[in-house]
């Protein structure tokens, strides 16, 4: 199983871009590369998911390296509702049953 | 709305009760999950069900017992826990177990053992 790394924490301020990167050296052939949001006492909201190169949704960008072995989460012009927790994950489903392993995700926190 | 509701939202238990906690989800998906967050952890999943059949059980204690009784409804049945048991429970569906599927979650129960 693929194992994420990504920053504790961040901070920004309003307006800004901000980019959460996450590793995931150990990501094989059939892994896809999926981001979550989630507010306190909340479950986990998909932001966006992607195999390769660049994905764009209304909410926000995943940049992935040709390697694949990590990518970037992109939020454009940040607002106070964006502070959450944001959870990158690598996983595959298989015969064997869907494995996802969360990470303690980055806590990224807007200010004004 | 995600489509995947919980009840109850709160739950206070002592160690000697039998509760149930149940999730419903209204997406026409053929996968379930049940997650715990302990506080300040990440998420860790407890079971997996697809099409009704178990298919994943992360070690979990026998304390925690999941039922899946149709491809909407998942249980998970509680029975003489502890206090590090407090924590959120999660539930989250998928459409299979395919890769890359996307979960949808439920908003959790807070539990709460005494």
């Amino acid at each position: 199983l693929a194992k994420t790394t990504q920053p504790i924490s961040m901070d920004s301020y309003e307006g800004q871009e901000v980019n959460i990167t996450c590793s995931h050296n150990n990501i094989a052939t059939n892994d896809y590369i999926t981001w979550y949001q989630q507010f306190p006492s909340q479950g986990p909201r998909f932001i966006i998911q992607g195999y390769k190169t660049k994905v764009t949704n209304e909410v926000a960008s995943l940049f992935i390296p040709a390697d694949r072995k990590s990518s970037t989460l992109s939020l454009p012009r940040v607002s106070l509702s964006d502070t959450a927790v944001y959870y990158c994950l690598v996983g595959t489903g298989n015969t064997g049953g869907f494995k996802t392993i969360f990470g303690a995700g980055t806590r990224l926190f807007v200010k004004a | 709305e995600t489509g995947v509701t919980q009840t109850p939202r709160h739950l206070v238990m002592g160690m000697t009760n039998k509760k149930s906690l149940k999730c419903e989800q209204h997406l026409g998906h053929n996968a379930m999950y049940w997650y715990k967050q302990s506080a300040k952890k990440p998420l860790e999943l407890m079971f997996v069900y697809s099409l009704e059949e178990r298919v994943e059980n992360n070690s979990v204690p026998s304390r925690f017992s999941p039922e899946c009784p149709n491809s909407s409804h998942l249980f998970l049945h509680l029975h003489t826990l502890q206090p590090e048991d407090s924590a959120l429970y999660l539930c989250a569906s998928s459409q299979s177990q395919g890769a890359g599927e996307t979960q949808y979650f439920g908003p959790g129960t807070r539990l709460l053992v005494l």
